[in-house]
């Protein structure tokens, strides 16, 4: 039981490159969320889905998007990136009770 | 909508100290409330829960109880340790809504000395 896996842990772009971040869950839970963390600014919600087929914009969801065509696979993809997007990116899976499930996080630098 | 304030840090206590993180929320409906814990370079893991009022969760010798009339879920530790030393994030999901999206404070920064 890997819980929640996400890859790459690093990574650097160049302004205007795309790139998707990975976010596998093996615990079959409905919902699951991605989130940045800046110094000072705690978790924001980027985007979220309650299930297969079903996502929903978070509060800071420009310049990302996101699918859900299985249960257990939920990819950030950034289209054009920029400096702003520097970030710690977290993805989480939430049981029926609320409590959340994070992964390790991917640390993204945007040049 | 729902809202989560936390004491703003960063804290910084001697090993052995008593230590408070004060938590208020905001929800409608009967939310759950959690305490999270992120040790540095880690993402964020569940510290402890509280389903309902007057529910007191504990672990790690840590415990908040679930106060309803003064909508708190204050963090408490009697004795800290160096190993303590973390970010805390309180934290509620309302049950009314979608259980998956859960709203954070800002997290306090707690650095305990030898």
């Amino acid at each position: 039981n890997a819980g929640v896996t996400q890859t790459p842990k690093f990574q650097v772009l160049k302004t205007g490159q795309s790139m998707t971040l990975q976010c596998a869950q093996d615990m079959n839970h409905e919902y699951m969320s991605w989130y940045r963390q800046d110094p000072g600014m705690g978790l924001r919600l980027i985007h979220y889905s309650v299930g297969a087929g079903i996502t929903d914009q978070g509060e800071v969801p420009n310049g990302y998007n996101v699918s859900r065509s299985t249960t257990e696979d939920f990819p950030l993809r950034l289209l054009s990136a920029a400096p702003s997007q520097t970030s710690v990116y977290f993805c989480a899976s939430s049981s029926v009770t609320g409590e959340q499930f994070f992964g390790p996080g991917t640390r993204l630098t945007v040049l | 909508g729902n809202s989560v304030t936390q004491m703003e840090g960063p804290v910084t206590l001697s090993e052995e100290a008593f230590l408070t993180i004060n938590c208020t929320y905001t929800a409608t409906g009967y939310p759950s409330l959690f305490w999270y814990v992120q040790y540095p370079g880690e993402g964020l893991q569940l510290l402890l829960k509280a389903t309902k009022a007057d529910d007191k969760g504990s672990n790690k010798g840590f415990e908040a109880t679930y106060r309803k009339e003064t909508t708190s879920f204050h963090l408490e530790k009697g004795s800290v340790q160096v190993s303590d030393s973390a970010v805390y994030f309180c934290a509620l999901s309302d049950r009314t809504a979608r259980a998956g999206k859960s709203t954070f404070g800002d997290g306090t920064t707690l650095t305990v000395k030898p």
